[in-house]
């Protein structure tokens, strides 16, 4: 049962332009969403996260929407640079219980920038 | 050094042998995670711990494997009889707190685990 999803593997996108990354839960528990920047043999590396209570959080380049209603996030780099080719993750953490601290991921999208 | 340490970096190992694979989290940090990534995959929970203790082992997939923490800090996944099914990328992360937001999680940069 995949939780969090991703259905895109992958994103080509040219530099200066708007890259979009989608990611669809179905845990209406989730109250906290993250996403994750990842290169080749490095560990994933945390990018921008955001809370239920918002739909919104902006952080430079990078900016995450949540619709609650739709149980749908996306991420937005606007613009995109070649640097930030990479895999990126969808992570979701639900409130309260044991589970407190686990999070859920998507299967990834590769995200490749063209100069 | 300031991050997440993961050892070893590469393991090659028979089938039906046993393997520790070894996480030193950030200073600190009270919560550690052990995730793995299977080929073409994304991250699998496996369990995690707050202080010394393990709330939440859901995710590991059989009894061959086990984990465990002393002193707040370094933690050990074990697995035992090894399959091929096994080999993967076990990623150990570690947090402030577990949960909310400041669950946000400092990953290693895993152990590429390989059964043959």
């Amino acid at each position: 049962d995949q939780q969090v999803k991703q259905n895109s593997p992958s994103l080509s996108v040219q530099e200066g332009r708007i890259s979009i990354l989608n990611c669809d839960y179905t845990n209406s528990m989730f109250d906290y969403f993250l996403w994750y920047k990842k290169y080749p043999a490095e560990g994933p590396t945390f990018l921008i996260s955001i809370s239920s209570i918002k739909d919104k959080n902006e952080d430079g380049r990078f900016t995450v929407f949540l619709n609650k209603s739709a149980k749908h996030l996306s991420l937005h780099i606007v613009p995109s640079q070649p640097g930030d080719s990479a895999v990126y993750f969808c992570a979701a953490s639900a409130g309260g219980g044991t589970s407190y601290g686990k999070l859920t991921f998507g299967q990834g999208t590769i995200l490749t920038v063209h100069p | 050094g300031a991050g997440v340490s993961q050892s070893p970096s590469n393991k090659v190992t028979e089938k039906g042998k046993d393997v520790e694979l070894r996480c030193d989290p950030i200073s600190g940090h009270t919560a550690l995670y052990w995730y793995r990534q299977s080929l073409g995959q994304g991250l699998e929970f496996l369990i995690y711990f707050q202080g010394n203790s393990a709330p939440d082992k859901s995710g590991l997939p059989s009894d061959r494997f086990s984990a465990e923490r002393t002193g707040g800090s370094v933690s050990t996944l074990t697995i035992q009889r090894t399959q091929q099914e096994d080999s993967a990328v076990y990623l150990c992360a570690s947090s402030f707190i577990a949960g909310g937001a400041k669950n946000i999680q400092y990953f290693g940069a895993g152990t590429r685990l390989s059964v043959l």
